[in-house]
Formats: C-alpha cells, sequence, structure tokens
C-alpha cells in the first residue's frame, strides 16, 4: 500500500525551461511534505517543504504547490539547470509512537538537457 | 561541521550471513534512522533510534536489528540475510526524534547478498 506515490519515473526538460514534479498521497494523516533530490553515490538532500497549512512555498527556484482537496502536491523547478538533474523523491513524516518516520515515493528521475 | 559517514562504502555477502553497517551521525544529532532502498523504489523506513533506545520502527522482521551507542553513532545488523536485502542502505540524523527537525543522510552503503 503505497501512501506516498510519484507516478512518472523520469522527466526530461530542456536547461533554462520549467520541470514539475507530481506527487500524489493517499493518508488524509499527511499534515507536513518533503522534496529531496539524490545524486548517484550521494545520500538524499533536502530542497524544500510544504506544511499543510499552506498551499504554496517558495524558495529560490523552487516551488512546491499542495492541494489538499485532491491530495496533491508538485514541485516546479525554474528555470531548470543542468545540476538539478537527479532522482527527486516526495516524502511525508508519520510521527507515529513519537518517532519521526518518513514515507517516500519511489522517485523522479529528472534529467535537464543542456 | 562533519556529516553523517557510513560504512562500509560497499558490501558482498552471502545468503544466511550477517553483516553490520556502521553510521557516526551529524556532530549535535542524536537521533538516527535507517532506511533501506531497493533498487527503483524510494527509501524505506527500517527504525530509528533517539538517545541510544530505539524508537519507533517500520516493517522490517526481527532479524534487523540496532543499536546507538553513547557518542549517538549506530549499528545496523542483519541476520539471515536474504537474496531480497540487496538495496542501499542509508542511515540519517537529527537533532530531536520529533517531527520539525531536519534529517540529514548519509552516502548509504550498497548491500549485495548472492
Amino acid at each position: 500500500d503505497q501512501q506516498v506515490k510519484q507516478n512518472s519515473p523520469s522527466l526530461s526538460v530542456q536547461e533554462g525551461r520549467i520541470s514539475i514534479l507530481n506527487c500524489d498521497y493517499t493518508n488524509s494523516m499527511f499534515d507536513y511534505f518533503l522534496w529531496y533530490k539524490k545524486y548517484p553515490a550521494e545520500g538524499p538532500t533536502f530542497l524544500i517543504s510544504i506544511s499543510s497549512i499552506k498551499d504554496k512555498n517558495e524558495d529560490g527556484r523552487f516551488t512546491v504547490f499542495l492541494n489538499k482537496s485532491a491530495k496533491h502536491l508538485s514541485l516546479h523547478i525554474v528555470p531548470s539547470q543542468p545540476g538539478d538533474s537527479a532522482v527527486h523523491f516526495c516524502a511525508a513524516p508519520n510521527s507515529g509512537a513519537g518517532s519521526y518516520q518518513l514515507t517516500f515515493g519511489k522517485g523522479t528521475k529528472l534529467s535537464v538537457i543542456p | 561541521e562533519t556529516g553523517v559517514t557510513q560504512s562500509p562504502t560497499h558490501l558482498i555477502k552471502t545468503r544466511g550471513q550477517q553483516v553490520t553497517l556502521r553510521c557516526s551521525s551529524q556532530s549535535g544529532h542524536n537521533t538516527v534512522s535507517w532506511y533501506q532502498q531497493a533498487l527503483g523504489q524510494g527509501p524505506q523506513f527500517i527504525f530509528q533510534y533517539y538517545r541510544e533506545e530505539e524508537n519507533g520502527r517500520g516493517n522490517f522482521p526481527p532479524r534487523f536489528s540496532g543499536l546507538q551507542f553513547p557518542n549517538y553513532s549506530s549499528e545496523l545488523n542483519v541476520n539471515a540475510l536474504e537474496l531480497d536485502d540487496s538495496a542501499l542502505y542509508l542511515c540519517a540524523s537529527s537533532k530531536e526524534g520529533g517531527v520539525d527537525n531536519e534529517q540529514f543522510f548519509g552516502p548509504g552503503t550498497r548491500l549485495t547478498v548472492l
């Protein structure tokens, strides 16, 4: 039972254009979402997050939009740069029993073409 | 400030053997979480250690066990290895076990079970 879903395994975008990565979730108890990117041979690194009390959060080139009624969020990267080429994961914390457990989607591999 | 480190980088074992993976948390962090990332999947939460006690566990059998030491470094032990245990094992550290603290990931240990 996948609680966080990323249905696009890959995405190719021209340098300078917008990249839009999508994520859906099923658990209505999730109230906070994070995006991570992962390069090969490195651990995931945090990009941006959003609380469910907001519908948008912006940080430089990165904007995350949250649609609670649709249980959908998206990460917009503009302009896309070759260094953005990585696997991007959507994640949500599940603070069951006082611990902080991240539930991840399967990831979307973004390729930015120079 | 030293980041999260993991050892070894790669490991090859045979089915039925036991393995120990190690993680040094980032300076000032007292919480360590372990994740398993199988090929083509997102990281899956194994368990978390907070101040040397297990503080939450995912859907993994008891042959996955762990320890946290007084310096907050941690070990993941897997007994009776199975072929499906082949994966990237990621360690993440954070300041406290709660939801508002960012997790910083290490580069991972790639385990291959033959």
